[in-house]
């Protein structure tokens, strides 16, 4: 089963607004990672907040992680239609002895932002 | 610098039949990958190398072989294709970080679809 799940699926906005995107894990981490899919291209990745961290910025994204809940959000302020994208959260677990910490991808969100 | 590079970037295969996906980095990076990706589904991981020589498995690696006998490469083999491979294949690179898995950097992709 999925360790990250990313909510709402599909999430459909005008250019100027902000959108929010969630992402729920199952067990804990060592850090999680938002990547974003252009169609028909591979992942590139757009932030990365470790256990420790609460928040984190770069540029117009905002990332927020409460391990409590096993939940982190993206927030995306001031859509532009070049965010249309699909939007994937990927946990890292802890590892230990000779085990290396993974990437485990949630189903993604689908964003579109209309001009 | 080319980054990581998958070749070929699409192949069609009849069930049995035996191929090798290229990937290879330019970046010297210890950590590679394989996933693959279904529609409306995130990144499975395949197979993973924190290093020349070491590879370990991922989520979904029955029907996959991998090597890793220098930094720059990691080839992806399926012994005997099977219709459930039709996907779309990414590799990604990554520094090591410890334990833990840090960003990682994709390639474009390889679509197979196995008749």
């Amino acid at each position: 089963s999925q360790q990250g799940e990313e909510d709402p699926q599909a999430l459909s906005i005008q250019e100027g607004e902000n959108a929010t995107m969630n992402c729920s894990y199952k067990t804990s981490i060592n850090n999680l990672q938002w990547y974003r899919q252009n169609s028909g291209r591979g992942l590139v990745h757009l932030i990365l907040i470790r256990s420790n961290e609460r928040e984190k910025h770069s540029g117009r994204l905002r990332v927020t992680l409460d391990t409590s809940k096993k939940s982190s959000s993206l927030l995306i302020t001031a859509s532009r239609a070049a965010d249309t994208a699909s939007y994937f959260c990927a946990t890292v677990l802890i590892a230990g002895g000779t085990s290396y910490g993974k990437l485990t991808f949630g189903q993604g969100t689908i964003l579109t932002v209309h001009p | 610098n080319a980054g990581v590079t998958q070749t070929p970037k699409f192949q069609v295969l009849k069930t049995g039949q035996s191929m090798t996906l290229q990937c290879a980095q330019d970046m010297n990076h210890e950590y590679m990958s394989w996933y693959r990706q279904d529609p409306g589904m995130g990144l499975r991981l395949i197979h993973y190398s924190v290093g020349a020589g070491i590879t370990d498995q991922g989520e979904v690696p029955n029907g996959y072989n991998v090597s890793r006998s220098t930094t720059e490469d990691f080839p992806l083999r399926l012994l005997s294709a099977a219709p459930s491979q039709t996907s779309v294949y990414f590799c990604a690179t990554g520094v090591r970080g410890g334990l833990t898995a840090n960003e990682q950097f994709f390639g474009p992709g390889t679509r197979l679809t196995v008749l």
